[in-house]
């Protein structure tokens, strides 16, 4: 079965740095596109970042373009996501989730999704 | 980007009876292929989100078949037929057409009264 495996939040101040990853297992990892998406506490959820099967294309939230990147390591399985000029508006749980289709077809978005790694962003 | 507005934003209900939620895309969720990519996540408390339905109406598997999707074009409803203690929690309706960004509706908080 699919499994989705987040790691590396913490605690982190303003304007610092921060790496997520996703270890991900149960189905042809480089076959897929894979997404991050964010819950701040109590709220709703936000997409934040695509990335495709093969790395190549890429996608982001206009609130963290420029300071986020989302990459992959097909050979090992894991997705991840590099945050740096970190704000107290990017707290939140973030989710890795795996594309529906292979390919390029985003259409339809994310099925599996992971438990979340927690990020809080404070002095 | 495509607004997703739900209603109600809370929605207490009696064990065994029929809950509703309304979703509204500020656009038509109908792509060019004439699929619309419209998805419905339940999140339990303390839990990530697990899809429920995808193109409006097709459960995914182990969903119940008390949980149905429908709608076209721009309004959507999901229907619970008999709501059960494990109903409880925030679904959220998702549009995959217009993307990027993918987005969702503000959640609807099922609770039983």
């Amino acid at each position: 079965q699919v499994q989705l495996v987040e790691s590396g939040g913490g605690v982190v101040q303003p304007g610092r740095s921060l790496r997520l990853s996703c270890a991900a297992s149960g189905f042809t990892f480089s076959s897929f596109g894979m997404h991050w998406v964010r819950q701040a506490p109590g709220k709703g959820l936000e997409w934040v970042a695509v990335i495709s099967f093969d790395g190549d294309d890429k996608y982001y939230t206009d609130s963290v373009k420029g300071r986020f990147t989302i990459s992959r390591d097909n050979s090992k399985n894991t997705l991840y996501l590099q945050m740096n000029s970190l704000r107290a508006e990017d707290t939140a749980v973030y989710y890795c989730a795996k594309n529906s289709h292979g390919g390029y077809d985003y259409f339809g978005g994310f099925d599996f999704w992971g438990q979340g790694t927690m990020v809080t962003v404070s002095s | 980007d495509v607004v997703m507005t739900q209603s109600p934003l809370s929605l207490p209900v009696t064990l065994g009876q029929p809950a509703s939620i309304s979703c509204r895309s500020s656009q038509s969720l109908v792509y060019s292929d004439g699929d619309t990519y419209l998805n419905w996540f339940q999140q339990r408390p303390g839990q990530s989100p697990r899809r429920l339905i995808y193109k409006v109406s097709n459960r995914d598997s182990g969903v119940p078949d008390r949980f149905s999707g429908s709608g076209s074009g721009t309004d959507f409803t999901l229907k619970i037929s008999r709501v059960e203690a494990e109903d409880v929690g925030v679904y959220y309706c998702m549009q995959g057409t217009h993307w990027p960004p993918w987005t969702f509706g503000q959640g609807t908080k099922v609770e039983i009264k």
